[in-house]
């Protein structure tokens, strides 16, 4: 089945206590990206990434990192958390850029203490 | 800067008559607009796009229309389900659909009532 995987689904932190949230595709997909949904804002790009190796900032991208090493994976990395992270996270992906239909996993509830 | 608006946060309908809902946008670089649809608990899931070389896309039910001048689509829903219910967001692409960036509205919950 094709798919957009997230794990952990949901997770209660620390400030300060760096955490990975993993995204995975078999879509085969060249892009990647991660929201951030939050009441009233909408969802907000975190980064992207058009292929392996290649990552750019969304319009939310600080306290963020990510890495592109294989195709498949695209890992959202919070480094030091804070409160004002807590969110509900999506992972994305697409055949070739953001215009193209992005298929979205289900989502990761992160609250941060 | 909120470069992509939903202004109405909510919008009830009743099962069979149409949904009408709306999305500006401030950035006329935006050449691509793509709507989603949301449920609970749910990753959104892609509804229907427009290029900015069209006024109008159609697909079953839905179909979007897209005012450059204005700076302002809107998706219908005709007839509405109670199955519609869900929240909607419009989405924004620049340099055609191949770019990396994409600007979401801030969404509008769709009720469509028995």
């Amino acid at each position: 089945e094709a798919q957009v995987t997230q794990n952990p689904r949901y997770l209660i932190t620390v400030t300060g206590k760096k955490l990975t949230v993993t995204c995975s595709q078999n879509m085969n997909h060249e892009y990647m990206s991660w929201y951030r949904q939050d009441p009233g804002l909408g969802l907000r790009q975190i980064y992207y990434s058009m292929n392996v190796e290649v990552t750019d900032k969304g319009d939310v991208p600080e306290g963020y990192k990510v890495s592109r090493k294989e195709k498949r994976n695209f890992p959202l990395i919070l480094e030091s958390p804070s409160p004002n992270q807590t969110s509900l996270y999506f992972c994305a992906s697409s055949p070739q850029g953001a215009g193209n239909e992005q298929f979205f996993g289900p989502g990761t509830r992160l609250t941060v203490l | 800067d909120q470069q992509v608006k939903q202004n109405s946060p909510s919008l009830s309908v009743q099962e069979g008559r149409i949904s009408i809902l709306n999305c500006d946008y401030t950035n006329s670089m935006f050449d691509y607009f793509l709507w989603y649809k949301k449920y609970p608990a749910e990753g959104p899931t892609f509804l229907i796009s427009i290029s900015s070389i069209k006024d109008k896309n159609e697909d079953g039910r839905f179909t979007v229309f897209l005012n450059k001048s204005a700076k302002h689509l809107s998706l219908h829903i005709v007839p509405s389900q109670p199955g519609d219910s869900a929240v909607y967001f419009c989405a924004a692409s620049a340099y055609g659909t191949s770019y990396g960036k994409l600007t979401f509205g801030q969404g509008t919950i769709l009720t469509v009532h028995p």
